[in-house]
């Protein structure tokens, strides 16, 4: 069946420092969502990339999809301490739905 | 714009009881609805998704059932809990065909 794998589990930055979380499928997808759970909360939507190699940007937040659309990445650029949370990957393959990664837990050391 | 409305937010069971948790949306028809469970520091299990009233598929072999009676209601139950069925349970709506998901509050379950 279909697999997402997410890595790192776990990531601890210095706050001012870079992070980024890589997601990879066995299967190419149709597109791919992100998604940030702040620690006692409900995930939230932040980006659906659908486009080969497509790139987007969300001010400290770049999300990229890769060229054969079986892997994916989230850079966060001088993380803040309102970036901690889990960072979810989610993918699709045609009609089905969504698998979701098992997710980076993001830590930010003031 | 689109509501879902999830309670309760933190429930303690013994294990044996049964259980039922609700989800009722607003602000949109005909959504395709969700349930999943996230256990403690893991990532999120699709356990039902439902396309219509009535029309429920499973995910995962389980002792939990879901029902939708009404378009915008979503409903979560089992006879007998487990142990293992602690954990936080999301309902969560779609629109069409790749639409992203948007996820209600959770409950949080506790089975003693």
């Amino acid at each position: 069946g279909q697999q997402v794998m997410q890595i790192p589990q776990y990531q601890h930055v210095q706050e001012g420092e870079d992070f980024t979380t890589y997601c990879n499928s066995s299967t190419t997808l149709s597109n791919i969502q992100w998604y940030k759970q702040r620690p006692g909360g409900h995930p939230v939507f932040l980006i659906q990339l659908v486009k080969s190699g497509e790139v987007k940007k969300q001010k400290r937040l770049t999300f990229q999809f890769g060229e054969a659309k079986k892997n994916s990445s989230l850079h966060i650029t001088a993380t803040q301490t309102t970036d901690v949370g889990t960072y979810f990957c989610a993918g699709q393959t045609g009609a089905n739905n969504l698998f979701f990664g098992t997710g980076t837990r993001l830590t930010v050391i003031p | 714009s689109q509501t879902i409305h999830q309670w309760p937010a933190t429930l303690v069971q013994p294990v044996g009881s049964p259980l039922s948790l609700e989800c009722t949306v607003e602000g949109t028809s005909n959504p395709n609805l969700y349930w999943y469970r996230q256990a403690a520091g893991r990532g999120l299990q699709l356990l039902f998704y439902s396309v219509g009233i009535g029309q429920i598929s499973s995910e995962v072999p389980q002792n939990l059932s879901a029902s939708r009676p009404q378009d915008r209601q979503f409903i979560l139950s089992s006879k007998k809990l487990l142990l293992s069925d602690s954990g936080f349970y999301l309902c969560a709506i779609s629109g069409e065909y790749n639409s992203p998901l948007h996820f209600g509050n959770g409950t949080r379950l506790t089975v003693t």
